[in-house]
């Protein structure tokens, strides 16, 4: 149980093109997603939080007309990232938490990754 | 904002060794979580730590809180184990809001 997808896995575009990337959880319903960026050999960054049927908050420094969330149903957000340039290019993580959950101790589920290339 | 800083960054061992891989971090945290991501971008959680000990086979971790570290160990290594252990923790003001470590690449040879 507690799966997430990730669609695509890999994605090549070119500059100046939109690119929608879908985070799913395939067993479970989650009222907060979590997108997350990894340029190579780095740690993992928190881009913004995606929370059912509201707007997403995004972390410091990350540009919200740039990366547009939309998590329209419990099962599903979409990470789209608009005008691409080749500093885009990065791997893409999302991460559910399942609905109802309140606590610290709760668990995060992690996508497999969509990798970006722009070109 | 918090600082999670992992040591070693890289880790090379011959299969069957043992190693030790820390995790400081710079303020008091409610949630300190080990993952470990696979050659193939997926992470996987390994442990929830926030003090104390926990062993799952042949992984065990141990956070002192006071002190502001963590402890991973992993014995009688295997190829399979190859990949980056990160740590992470919940942000004092940000409900899951994870800050991941700087990671420790560890490359396990046969």
């Amino acid at each position: 149980g507690a799966v997430v997808s990730q669609h695509p896995s890999r994605v090549i575009c070119k500059s100046g093109t939109s690119v929608k990337i879908e985070c799913r959880s395939l067993d479970f319903q989650a009222t907060t997603m979590f997108w997350y960026r990894q340029f190579p050999k780095q740690s993992l960054m928190l881009m913004a939080t995606s929370n059912e049927g509201s707007k997403a908050t995004y972390e410091q420094g990350v540009e919200k007309d740039k990366f547009l969330i939309n998590h329209a149903s419990l099962t599903l957000s979409t990470l789209t990232v608009t005008s691409a340039h080749p500093e885009d290019s990065s791997f893409y993580i999302c991460s559910a938490l399942p609905a109802g959950g309140k606590r610290s101790t709760d668990t995060q589920y992690f996508g497999p990754g969509t990798r970006l290339t722009v070109l | 904002g918090i600082q999670v800083e992992q040591s070693p960054p890289d880790l090379i061992l011959q299969e069957g060794a043992n190693s030790t891989l820390r995790c400081n971090f710079s303020d008091s945290v409610n949630n300190l979580q080990w993952f470990h991501q696979n050659p193939w971008g997926q992470l996987i959680n390994l442990f929830y730590i926030p003090s104390g000990t926990k062993q799952n086979g042949r992984l065990s971790a141990t956070t002192v809180a006071t002190e502001r570290y963590s402890l991973l160990y992993i014995s009688s290594s295997q190829t399979t184990d190859s990949g980056v252990y990160f740590c992470a923790v919940e942000r004092p003001t940000g409900f899951q809001k994870l800050v991941f470590g700087t990671g420790t690449r560890l490359l396990v040879s046969p």
